[in-house]
């Protein structure tokens, strides 16, 4: 069965300093992976996906998320954190197409400290 | 460009009730999902809708079904409404064509309660 495992459930950085959310997925075939963010009381925006090209792959507000096969991991960084990146974020796995059905991690919660 | 939307935002039901909560997907996709994001927890798959028909389903009873319109529309209808219903309910939209990598892009959801 697809899973995806988010270790932590909250992390908290200062102002300027280096976010790094991790996700690791079970999979015996190449996925689809997926991160995205949630503001309180809001949906779900995607930052960015992994779709089998680039393995570094850039997404919105700074992000960025390394495929790394040999350790089944897809982990968010940003170089510098802001104020407004607290929110909650979810790494999310597809095996059948980026269309399909998403199996979602229970997510982290990133607080950011002035 | 339209973005997905859903209604109402929030409703407050009792057990027992029927719910229908409504998704308009984002302009030019055809497939409809819907998801259940308990308190505290990540969303969870229930079904998606592609051509009218359900096309996947997750691990939920009958009693949660589906409907998707011609225009690409859709509603999520849950019976005999149980505590543990109560959740924030996403709708995601897509365009699936064979081959593609298109995502899903999610509305705000449907907050409900039931007492």
């Amino acid at each position: 069965a697809q899973s995806v495992t988010q270790l932590g459930s909250h992390v908290s950085v200062s102002e300027g300093a280096l976010v790094l959310l991790r996700c690791n997925y079970s999979s015996s075939v190449p996925p689809y992976l997926f991160w995205y963010v949630q503001y309180p009381n809001q949906g779900l925006q995607l930052l960015l996906k992994y779709t089998s090209a680039a393995t570094l792959v850039k997404g919105i507000n700074g992000f960025e998320a390394e495929f790394k096969k040999s350790e089944t991991s897809f982990h968010l960084t940003k170089p510098s954190a802001h104020m407004s990146d607290a929110a909650e974020y979810f790494c999310a796995v597809s095996y059948t197409g980026a269309n399909s059905k998403l199996t979602f991690g229970k997510g982290i919660t990133l607080s950011v400290r002035p | 460009e339209t973005g997905v939307t859903q209604s109402p935002t929030h409703l407050i039901k009792t057990r027992g009730q029927q719910v229908t909560l409504r998704c308009s997907s984002q302009s030019g996709h055809n497939t409809v999902s819907w998801y259940q994001q308990a308190l505290g927890q990540g969303p969870q798959f229930i079904f998606q809708y592609y051509r009218e028909e359900e096309n996947g389903r997750g691990n939920f009873p009958p009693r949660f079904s589906g409907l998707q319109f011609p225009n690409y529309s859709s509603e999520l209808n849950v019976n005999a409404l149980e505590l543990d219903d109560s959740a924030l309910y996403l709708c995601a939209s897509s365009l699936f064509r064979t081959g593609s990598t298109d995502t899903q892009y999610f509305g705000p959801g449907t907050r409900l309660t039931v007492l």
